[in-house]
């Protein structure tokens, strides 16, 4: 069964600072994989998905990630983080049977300082 | 173009009581989407919908959790009874189909609050 750690649960940044936040998953087969972001008060909304080709996926606001096949990983990345960014961050791995369900991490709360 | 909407957006009962979430999906989502966010977790899919048909419901604790969509539309999520442990966020999500990888699109939520 797919899983996805997010081992990051809070991080803090001033702001300008490069962010990485980590992401892997456990499934060994294919894998189509998703950022999404839920600003404060807002709803859930996608930032980026991986489902084939180039690992490097770019996304709104500028954000980034990169899909590395032999370390599991599918990390989120922004070179200069703004205070706009604070929200919650949550890696998703797509269920493999055809359903088109979603496996979420557990989050990573940014915060970003003026 | 209007998002998915629920409501209520919060709801306290107390154990043992009966609730119930509803969810209007964007227009022309043939897919809906139930998942349980418990604090400090990521959201935990209970039930899905291609139209009124469930497609997949694995994660539902059936004894206490129904749902339905009965006319491929709008959605109910029922609890009954309701237990300490059933206090969450209840998302709703749509997508145009359930095509692999489709964009769910989220609601806002209903934050349930058991006493």
């Amino acid at each position: 069964a797919q899983s996805v750690s997010q081992h990051n649960h809070h991080v803090i940044l001033s702001e300008a600072a490069s962010l990485e936040l980590g992401c892997n998953y456990s499934y060994g087969g294919t894998v189509n994989l998703f950022w999404y972001v839920q600003y404060p008060g807002q709803h859930l909304q996608l930032l980026l998905k991986y489902f084939s080709g180039d690992p490097l996926v770019k996304g709104i606001k500028g954000f980034e990630a990169e899909f590395i096949k032999s370390k599991f990983s599918f990390n989120l990345r922004k070179p200069s983080v703004q205070w706009s960014d604070t929200a919650e961050y949550f890696c998703a791995v797509l269920d493999q049977t055809g359903a088109n369900n979603l496996f979420f991490g557990t989050g990573t709360r940014l915060t970003v300082i003026p | 173009e209007a998002g998915v909407a629920q409501s209520p957006r919060y709801k306290i009962i107390e154990k043992r009581q009966s609730v119930a979430f509803w969810c209007n999906p964007i227009s022309g989502h043939a897919t809906l989407y139930w998942y349980q966010q418990i604090l400090g977790q990521g959201p935990k899919l209970l039930i899905q919908f291609q139209n009124n048909g469930v497609v997949d419901d694995s994660q539902l604790p059936k004894d206490r959790f129904s749902a339905e969509r009965l006319k491929g539309v709008d959605s109910t999520l029922k609890i009954q009874p309701a237990k300490l442990e059933d206090s969450a966020v209840y998302l709703c999500a749509s997508s145009l189909d359930q095509s692999v990888g489709e964009t769910q699109y989220f609601g806002p939520g209903t934050r349930l609050l058991v006493l």
